[in-house]
C-alpha cells in the first residue's frame, strides 16, 4: 500500500509569514490528492483537491502543487485563523490514507 | 444543504459489536461513494472504509478488515458501519463523509458519533 508521509509534523510561524507543508507518496499518485484543514473541535474541511485546485470558497493565499509523489501546500500569508491541523489525503484508489498530519501554530 | 447525520455511538465492552448509522440528505445519495474515517483522541485522520453508490463495491482499510462492513441503503439514503469484536483501540470520533474515490476527493464531513470501547 501506498504511504503518505508529511512534514514537519509541526511548525510555528508568524502572522504573514510564507508556510510550506509537504506531503511524498511512496508510489505515484498521479494528481488524486487533497489537503484538509482541521481546526480545534472542529470537522476537517477540504481545502485542496487534484493537487492544485482550490475548493469553492477557500482563501486564495492557500495554494497547492505536485505530482505524482510530491506534494506542498502553501499559504503565502499566514493569518491568525489559519492556526490549525493540516492533513494530506490519496483518492487514487484504496486504501485511501490520510498523512499523520502537521499542526500549524502562530507565533 | 448537504447534511450527513451519524448515530449509533456509544459506551461498549471490547469484543461487543456495533452498527452506526448515517442519514444523508441534501444531494442525490445514490450517486456518491461514500465512507467512514475515524479520529482517535488526540490523533490524526484514519480512513477505515468506502462504498460505491451502487453499493456493489466496498473497500476497508486493513486496520480493520474482517471485522467491520459498510453497507448503504440507497432508498432511505443511509450509510451503515457495522464494528464487530471492538477493541480498545477502536474508540474513536466516527465521521460518516461523502467521498472518497478518484476522481473526488471527501468534500464533505458529518460531525461524527463517539465510540468509546472500555471495559
Amino acid at each position: 500500500d501506498t504511504q503518505m508521509t508529511q512534514s514537519p509534523s509541526s511548525l510555528s510561524a508568524s502572522v504573514g509569514d510564507r508556510v510550506t507543508i509537504t506531503c511524498r507518496a511512496s508510489q505515484g499518485i498521479s494528481n488524486y490528492f487533497a489537503w484538509y484543514q482541521q481546526k480545534p473541535g472542529k470537522v476537517p474541511k477540504l481545502l485542496i483537491y487534484a493537487a492544485s485546485t482550490l475548493q469553492s470558497g477557500v482563501p486564495s493565499r492557500f495554494s497547492g502543487s505536485g505530482s505524482g509523489t510530491d506534494f506542498t501546500l502553501t499559504i503565502s500569508s499566514l493569518q491568525p485563523e489559519d492556526a490549525a491541523t493540516y492533513y494530506c489525503q490519496k483518492y487514487n484508489s484504496a486504501p485511501y490514507t490520510f498523512g499523520q498530519g502537521t499542526k500549524l501554530e502562530i507565533k | 444543504e448537504v447534511q450527513l447525520l451519524e448515530s449509533g455511538g456509544g459506551l461498549v465492552q471490547p469484543g461487543w459489536s456495533l452498527r452506526l448509522s448515517c442519514a444523508a440528505s441534501g444531494f442525490t445519495f445514490s450517486s456518491y461513494a461514500m465512507s467512514w474515517v475515524r479520529q482517535a483522541p488526540g490523533k490524526g485522520l484514519e480512513w477505515l472504509s468506502s462504498i460505491s453508490g451502487s453499493g456493489s463495491s466496498t473497500y476497508y482499510a486493513d486496520s480493520v478488515k474482517g471485522r467491520l462492513t459498510i453497507s448503504r441503503d440507497n432508498s432511505k439514503n443511509t450509510l451503515y458501519l457495522q464494528m464487530n469484536n471492538l477493541r480498545l483501540e477502536d474508540t474513536a470520533v466516527y465521521h460518516c463523509v461523502k467521498g472518497v474515490r478518484a476522481p473526488a476527493p471527501i468534500d464533505f464531513w458529518g460531525q461524527g458519533t463517539l465510540v468509546t470501547v472500555s471495559s
